[in-house]
């Protein structure tokens, strides 16, 4: 069954960076994901599509501090120089055929 | 620019029905379908199904079979999300949001609308 497993939480001081992780499940290693990002308060916004290989390609507007990687089944944002309005929870998705799926989500904290 | 607008928050009665709307502008409306997702009070993202803007076709996730209609309006580029029998484990925020099916991005949702409250309350 394709999932995405997520830490809950994660955090970094301000100006630092930060990764969070994202697992597909076994059989699913060469997925594509995408990541989003969802600030208090606010809906969605797209923020990558990250491939298997760790190309991605960064939705319109989201700054350059923000970067995919992948390694076998896991897959990677990375934040750096941390700002405060980083401060939110940050989704995974995947998909085949006509089903998606969501990660459960990890709350990045700026300290 | 490219959006999904949605209609405002809904107070409703248990065993009532809501109809939440998503209208996109900026694109070609029936070239990309329109997904649903559902964020119960201080959950995650649930995703709900999906509608061929093109053909109208719907196509449920797993427990939102019944309940749940998706449906279109192509004349005034407006998804629709319904729910009947509105039980109060139906609160949430119900995001629309658009499918990516360009090289770029294909398979994500690259644009999301802004949340429609549904609150069910006696």
């Amino acid at each position: 069954q394709l999932e995405l497993t997520q830490s809950p939480s994660a955090s970094a001081s301000l100006g630092a960076s930060v990764k969070v992780t994202c697992t597909l499940s076994s059989g699913h290693s060469s997925y594509a994901i995408a990541w989003h990002q969802q600030q208090p308060e606010k809906g969605p916004r797209y923020l990558m599509k990250l491939n298997s290989d760790g190309s991605h390609i960064k939705g319109d507007g989201v700054p350059d501090r923000f970067s995919g990687s992948s390694s076998g089944a896991e897959r990677y944002l990375t934040i750096s120089s941390l700002q405060s309005e980083d401060e939110a929870d940050y989704y995974c998705q995947t998909w085949v055929s006509d089903i998606h799926v969501f990660g459960t989500g990890t709350k990045v904290t700026v300290l | 620019q490219v959006q999904l607008v949605q209609s405002g928050s809904e107070l409703k009665k248990p065993g009532a029905s809501v109809k939440v709307s998503c209208g996109a502008s900026g694109y070609t409306f029936t070239h990309y379908p329109v997904n649903w997702v559902r964020q119960a009070p201080g959950q995650g993202l649930e995703w709900m199904g999906w509608i061929d803007t093109n053909t109208g076709h719907p196509t449920y996730a797993q427990g939102f079979t019944g309940r749940f209609v998706f449906s279109l309006d192509t004349s005034v580029s407006t998804a629709y999300l319904q729910i009947s029998s509105l039980k109060a484990e139906d609160t949430a925020v119900y995001y629309c949001a658009k499918y990516c099916s360009s090289t770029r991005c294909n398979g994500a949702f690259d644009i999301w609308g802004q949340g429609t409250v549904v609150t069910v309350s006696s």
